[in-house]
């Protein structure tokens, strides 16, 4: 089945480091999303990418594309206490239906 | 901003019971979503709703689910006879017109099935 699997499945950094989570894929893909869950809360959209790009910025984000690899990377710049999340890749399968990763989960310590 | 919104936020059931969730989705958009999580683990599938109809469900959707959008804005998740396992966040997500785009979930509906 097309899925993301997340790597790691958990990580703690200091507040100001960067932090990167992988994604890998099995299909092809006509997009790679990721989102952010706060816990107990809502999924929420942060950034898309397209399979005809490779690297993408929104903010402290930057979200990478190897299709070859069938790979993705998110990176949050200058972490902060507010990171704190569960942090899913996300893509469509054939059927049209976003399928979800099993998710990293980031602590940002003050 | 347009946002989803779901009721209950939490709702205790006993098992057998039937409970419906519902969920007021974005305006303009035209494809819904229900998706479930379980404590501590990923988010699942369970059925996505276009045109008012299925278009496609997971193999969790079985014969106690079904979906509805009965007044043209509500769109609803009911559980016919709930069971423990049902127990979960219960999501619904909208889609504008873009099949492949990014989905708008709402805050979730908490069911614990006793």
């Amino acid at each position: 089945s097309q899925q993301g699997e997340e790597d790691p499945q958990a990580l703690s950094i200091q507040e100001g480091e960067n932090a990167t989570m992988n994604c890998s894929y099995k299909t092809s893909i006509n997009n790679l999303q990721w989102y952010r869950q706060n816990s107990g809360r809502g999924l929420v959209h942060l950034i898309l990418i397209r399979s005809n790009e490779r690297e993408k910025h929104s903010g402290r984000l930057r979200v990478t594309l190897d299709t070859s690899k069938k790979s993705s990377s998110l990176l949050i710049t200058a972490s902060r206490a507010a990171d704190t999340a569960s942090y899913f890749c996300a893509t469509y399968n054939q059927g049209g239906k976003l399928i979800f990763g099993q998710g990293t989960e980031l602590s940002v310590k003050p | 901003e347009p946002e989803v919104t779901q009721t209950p936020s939490h709702q205790v059931t006993q098992m057998g019971q039937e409970v419906i969730l519902r969920c007021v989705p974005i305006s303009n958009h035209l494809y819904f979503y229900w998706y479930r999580q379980i404590l501590g683990q990923k988010v699942e599938f369970l059925v996505s709703f276009y045109n008012n109809e299925i278009s496609e469900k997971s193999e969790i959707f079985d014969d106690q689910f079904s979906v509805e959008r009965p007044d043209g804005s509500n769109f609803t998740l009911k559980i016919r006879s709930t069971k423990l396992e049902d127990s979960a966040m219960y999501f619904c997500a909208t889609l504008a017109g873009v099949h492949t785009g990014e989905l708008f979930f709402g805050e979730g509906s908490r069911l614990t099935v006793l």
